[in-house]
């Protein structure tokens, strides 16, 4: 059982190149998270998508895109990467509702140069 | 405003206990998490409290929830090497499960 499966694991960019990060969950989940961590400030949720065929901002959604593309999968798209971008990404998935836990992959750690 | 605040280190020796703890700010959250992350890795959930509990306890672990403060603390009994890790501290927004306000992570190290 995979759970939340992200790629890649390691990105480098340039300033102004783009790119989506990907994220699947084999859990059956109805809910989707993106979030961001950076040194010292904790995780910042980027984008969610409650269920299948929704999407909603969080907290810094600035510079960033995201697609539910099926139940499965939710990616994340970096039009014109920027310096103040390089953070790890982590991809979430929950059953929906309060109290339902977060399940979390392993991350994709993107550099902008 | 919405801020959870934890301190940034912990240092303890094997065997002892580990208290670690947060402050927040938004009285409404109804859940209230703690979630460890190993190197190299995502975060994984530990354990969480309802807003209407003052404590829960789960093996090694006990959760106590001061509402009156906003004050959120985590007791690890007996600790050992392998609880070394970041451990973060959440409070959730709305109903919606998964819009977590995490503090800034305490770091665990577990020294022999």
């Amino acid at each position: 059982n995979a759970g939340v499966t992200q790629t890649p694991k390691f990105q480098v960019l340039k300033t102004g190149q783009s790119m989506t990060l990907q994220c699947a969950q084999d859990m059956n989940h109805n809910s989707m998270y993106w979030y961001r961590q950076d040194p010292g400030m904790g995780l910042r949720l980027i984008y969610y998508s409650a269920s299948e065929g929704t999407t909603d901002k969080g907290e810094v959604p600035n510079g960033y895109n995201v697609s539910r593309l099926n139940k499965r999968e939710f990616s994340l798209r970096l039009e014109s990467a920027a310096p103040s971008q390089t953070s790890v990404y982590f991809c979430a998935s929950s059953s929906g509702g309060e109290g339902s836990p977060l399940h979390f992959g392993n991350g994709t750690r993107l550099t902008v140069t | 405003g919405e801020d959870v605040e934890q301190s940034l280190f912990l240092s303890v020796r094997e065997g002892d206990s580990s208290v670690i703890n947060c402050t927040y700010t938004d009285s409404s959250s109804t859940y209230l998490y703690w979630y460890k992350q190993e190197p190299g890795a995502g975060l994984q959930l530990l354990t969480y409290i309802f807003s209407n509990m003052d404590m829960k306890q789960d093996q090694r672990l006990t959760v106590l929830l001061n509402k009156k403060d906003k004050h959120l603390s985590l007791r690890i009994a007996d600790t050992q090497t392998g609880d070394s890790a970041i451990y973060f501290c959440a409070e959730s927004k709305d109903n919606q499960g998964g819009k977590l306000i995490f503090g800034q992570g305490t770091e665990l190290s577990v020294k022999p």
